[in-house]
């Protein structure tokens, strides 16, 4: 049990669809990101909340389309995505964010195709 | 530009010592993060280095020289389960975590 979980844990979708992935952690932890996963590439940091705010954005297409309607669940809102989103999808949350020892606590990611 | 590099894969023998490379280019620094991720599996935290030197946690043991931009992560004693893939990331001037693409590891028995 990693404190962080996310669903669904696999997810195919078609261009043309419309689906959200969901991450929750009880932790009480602040900041919540994510990041996507694809092999053999660092992580790339797509979003960060902090207190429910949204503090980054890392230049995101919008096709992705975050939600964090409270400080334990995080939402990411697929629609018409493209093949190359195919990835790993990570969720992490820290105690604060833009401190220190900064220590992120990961999800297990939901692996996402797009056909 | 910032630029993390770690070798892409490695492999090592059961019982055996490994150490995992990491060199580091950021604007600022805050700190050095290793991670662990099993296949299919979230990354989990190792370790974190902010002052030069060598920190030991059990079987593993991480070093850190700001001077060099180079940190690298030890393993004694591998067990098959220490086959994972190894992530580096380190902290910029604003706490940005720059990440590394990962060091496979294979054990071998």
């Amino acid at each position: 049990e990693t404190g962080v979980t996310q669903t669904p844990r696999h997810l195919v979708m078609g261009m043309t669809n419309k689906k959200s992935l969901k991450c929750e952690q009880h932790l009480g932890h602040n900041a919540m990101y994510w990041y996507k996963q694809s092999a053999k590439k660092p992580l790339e940091l797509m979003f960060v909340y902090s207190l429910e705010e949204r503090v980054e954005n890392n230049s995101v297409p919008s096709r992705f389309s975050p939600e964090c309607p409270n400080s334990s669940h995080l939402f990411l809102h697929l629609h018409t995505l493209q093949p190359e989103d195919s990835a790993l999808y990570l969720c992490a949350s820290s105690q604060e964010q833009g401190s220190g020892a900064n220590v992120l606590t990961f999800g297990a990611g939901s692996r996402l195709t797009v056909l | 530009g910032q630029n993390i590099d770690q070798p892409t894969e490695m492999t090592a023998t059961e019982g055996a010592i490994v150490q995992i490379n990491c060199t580091y280019q950021t604007s600022g620094f805050n700190g050095l993060f290793w991670y662990q991720q099993h296949a299919g599996e979230a990354p989990t935290f190792l370790s974190y280095n902010v002052l030069d030197g060598l920190e030991e946690k059990g079987r593993f043991s991480s070093f850190l020289s700001r001077s060099k931009g180079y940190s690298y992560l030890l393993l004694k004693e591998l067990q098959m389960k220490d086959s994972a893939s190894y992530l580096c990331a380190a902290a910029d001037s604003n706490y940005q975590l720059i990440w590394g693409a990962g060091t496979k590891l294979i054990i071998k028995p």
